[in-house]
């Protein structure tokens, strides 16, 4: 199995510009998150899924944007690229409640 | 709101000795508890979970974790340190008795084990 799969693995965005980084899981878990890391903060929950057309916001959901049309892709949408935008994304799924993530490689943000 | 504390920015130990990371949480309801590891230019890997039940849980790669509830902590813990053991450390929560169903996680520890 992949597991999950997120693209691509590094991108540099200008300021103002728009991008989606794409996540996708082959073990048709219901869950799935989109993180950020950033040092010393640890992991800051973006926005989680429960299901297919669920969504919801996590800590820190400004200036970004999400969708769940099927159970294994859930993109993740920056609308207007910022500087303080730059970091590491980490997508995650679960298949329920009481289950740990199996977390993606990372894709690694800068903008400048 | 749920949170999670990992007060330690930085464990050092040597190898062979007894290794603890500490980790604290916040929750209005009950906890699922989760500790992973990052190695580096990785994504995190699951460690182990507290649910219900015995609180003394053990995980992969021999840690093992022990929840207490008068405490609200949950520790990670292993008797005897390697070298490869060096990582950073997440600690994470999740509230049962909430509707929102979102995990938490800490600011992470960095261990390093000294030959």
């Amino acid at each position: 199995n992949a597991g999950v799969t997120q693209t691509p693995k590094f991108q540099v965005l200008k300021t103002g510009q728009s991008m989606t980084l794409q996540c996708a899981q082959d073990m048709n878990h219901e869950y799935m998150s989109w993180y950020r890391q950033d040092p010393g903060m640890g992991l800051r929950l973006i926005h989680y899924s429960v299901g297919a057309g669920i969504t919801d916001q996590g800590e820190v959901p400004n200036g970004y944007n999400v969708s769940r049309s099927t159970t294994e892709d859930f993109p993740l949408r920056l609308l207007s690229a910022a500087p303080s935008q730059t970091s590491v994304y980490f997508c995650a799924s679960r298949p329920g409640q009481g289950y740990g993530y199996t977390f993606g490689s990372g894709t690694r943000l800068t903008v400048v | 709101a749920q949170s999670v504390a990992q007060p330690e920015d930085q464990v050092n130990v040597a190898e062979g000795n007894p290794l603890t990371v500490k980790c604290t949480y916040s929750v209005s309801g009950n906890p699922y508890l989760f500790w992973y590891v990052q190695y580096p230019n990785r994504g995190l890997q699951f460690l182990l979970k507290y649910i219900t039940g015995d609180n003394l849980v053990k995980g992969s790669y021999g840690f093992e974790a022990e929840f207490n509830k008068s405490q609200t902590s949950f520790h990670l813990k292993k008797p005897s340190a390697l070298v490869s053991d060096s990582a950073l450390y997440f600690c994470a929560v999740r509230d049962i008795d909430s509707s929102a169903s979102k995990i938490i996680f800490g600011s992470g520890t960095r261990l390093s084990i000294r030959p």
